[in-house]
């Protein structure tokens, strides 16, 4: 069975400083790949997804970027955090089908 | 631009009565619509789907109900119980593309 796991679970950092998030997959090959942000209060919103390695397309423009290394590995960055970079963030995978199942999530807060 | 918009950010209902839960779009494209259920700080579980094909799905106590004329879904949950208390998410996607998430409700199921 396929399992998605992200780390770290919850993250505080200072403005301005560096970010990186990780989220692996297993037990499937070539999946679609997904960042997603959520707000305090607000729905999900998508930030990056990927159909394969070194295949980014970004969905806002922001101080964010995403990474794939690896065809299982994810990876979301900032050089500079800014307050506004708090929420929760959440990767997510599919397969050839149209259902996406999301991995725990990172709680960020920037102080 | 909200292409997908959950109007009612919560809703409150007795144990053993039924919730319904709405979901209005824009994108007429849309082809393949999800639920999701989200606990506090967890991902989003996949609930129920349904294919613009068809305008009802069914599982168990949870049925979808599709109205392509109206641009507008349902999930409908019979009997409710405390433990459907959550966040429900409705999503729309056109060709296994990129999903678009609706803001959510908070569904609370009294005892």
């Amino acid at each position: 069975s396929q399992t998605i796991h992200q780390w770290p679970a919850t993250l505080v950092q200072p403005v301005g400083s560096p970010l990186s998030l990780e989220c692996t997959v297993e037990g499937t090959s070539n999946p679609n790949l997904y960042w997603y942000r959520q707000a305090a209060g607000r729905g999900l919103q998508l930030l990056f997804y990927s159909v394969g390695i070194g295949q980014i397309s970004s969905e806002v423009p922001q101080n964010l970027s995403a990474s794939r290394p690896q065809d299982r590995q994810f990876i979301l960055s900032s050089k500079k955090l800014l307050l506004s970079d708090s929420g929760f963030y959440l990767c997510a995978w599919s397969d050839a089908g149209t259902v996406q199942f999301f991995g725990p999530g990172t709680r960020l807060t920037v102080l | 631009d909200q292409q997908v918009k959950q109007n009612s950010p919560s809703l409150s209902v007795q144990e053993g009565r039924i919730s319904i839960l709405n979901c209005d779009y824009t994108n007429s494209m849309f082809d393949y619509f999800l639920w999701y259920k989200k606990y506090p700080a967890e991902g989003p579980t996949f609930l129920i789907s349904i294919s613009s094909i068809k305008d009802k799905n069914e599982d168990g106590r949870f049925t979808v109900f599709l109205n392509k004329s109206a641009k507008h879904l349902s999930l409908h949950i019979v009997p409710s119980q405390p433990g459907d208390s959550a966040v429900y998410f409705c999503a729309a996607s056109v060709r296994n593309n990129d999903m678009r998430f609706g803001a959510g409700t908070r569904l609370t199921v009294k005892p």
